[in-house]
């Protein structure tokens, strides 16, 4: 059975840093591009970010490019999302997603003073 | 970027009914077309993926078609339980995007 656990999320002040991390099992992870979806409060579902297999191409939406940075570790089975010069608007659940079928639970992250 | 196109933002209808909800990709993705299903505080259920295949325990009321930029989900005849938000998404290559969102409501 797939299972995507994502933790790190919690309160963060305007422009500071967090790191979530994805643990992935019930696949072969190396063999899977990876995303991350976030979704504000009250808001839809926005595509965030996404990785290869391999780690060597990556997709940044346009509000979070220069920003976010994704990356994997597949001897860790592991995906992560390096958030910085975080905003106010960045505040929702994040998840870890492997394809159309496969979400994680998702992580509150909350951007406030 | 492709651009998905949901439609209506918001529907009202009775139990009973036959609802439809439209999705219109801004450049052809052949089949590769999701609809998830949403309740607050969950996670997005999958109902059907390749445009018209119904994921493994989705009620057979629940039906999408459609190929290329068009695309449709039909719920055959509404139950109570049916009452939440509903999306559509490409997933033929990065970025997975996702429709706007169609909240349905019973009157």
């Amino acid at each position: 059975e797939v299972q995507l656990v994502e933790s790190g999320g919690g309160l963060v002040q305007p422009g500071g840093s967090l790191r979530l991390s994805c643990s992935a099992s019930g696949f072969t992870f190396s063999t899977y591009a990876m995303h991350w979806v976030r979704q504000a409060p009250g808001k839809g579902l926005e595509y965030v970010s996404a990785i290869s297999s391999n780690g060597g191409t990556t997709y940044y939406a346009d509000s979070v490019k220069g920003r976010f940075t994704i990356s994997r570790d597949n001897s860790k089975n592991t995906l992560y999302l390096q958030m910085s010069s975080l905003r106010a608007e960045d505040t929702a659940v994040y998840y870890c997603v492997k394809d159309p079928g496969a979400w994680g639970q998702g992580i509150l992250v909350t951007v406030s003073s | 970027d492709i651009q998905m196109t949901q439609s209506p933002s918001s529907l009202s209808a009775s139990a009973g009914d036959r609802v439809t909800i439209t999705c219109r990709a801004s450049q052809g993705i052949s089949n590769y077309l999701a609809w998830y299903q949403q309740k607050p505080g969950k996670v997005p259920k999958l109902l059907i993926y390749a445009a018209s295949t119904l994921q493994s325990g989705v009620p057979s009321r629940f039906s999408g078609s459609g190929s290329g930029t068009d695309f449709t989900l039909t719920i055959s005849s509404l139950q109570p339980e049916d009452v939440a938000t509903y999306y559509c998404q490409k997933y033929n290559s990065a970025p997975l995007t996702f429709g706007q969102g169609t909240r349905l409501e019973i009157k």
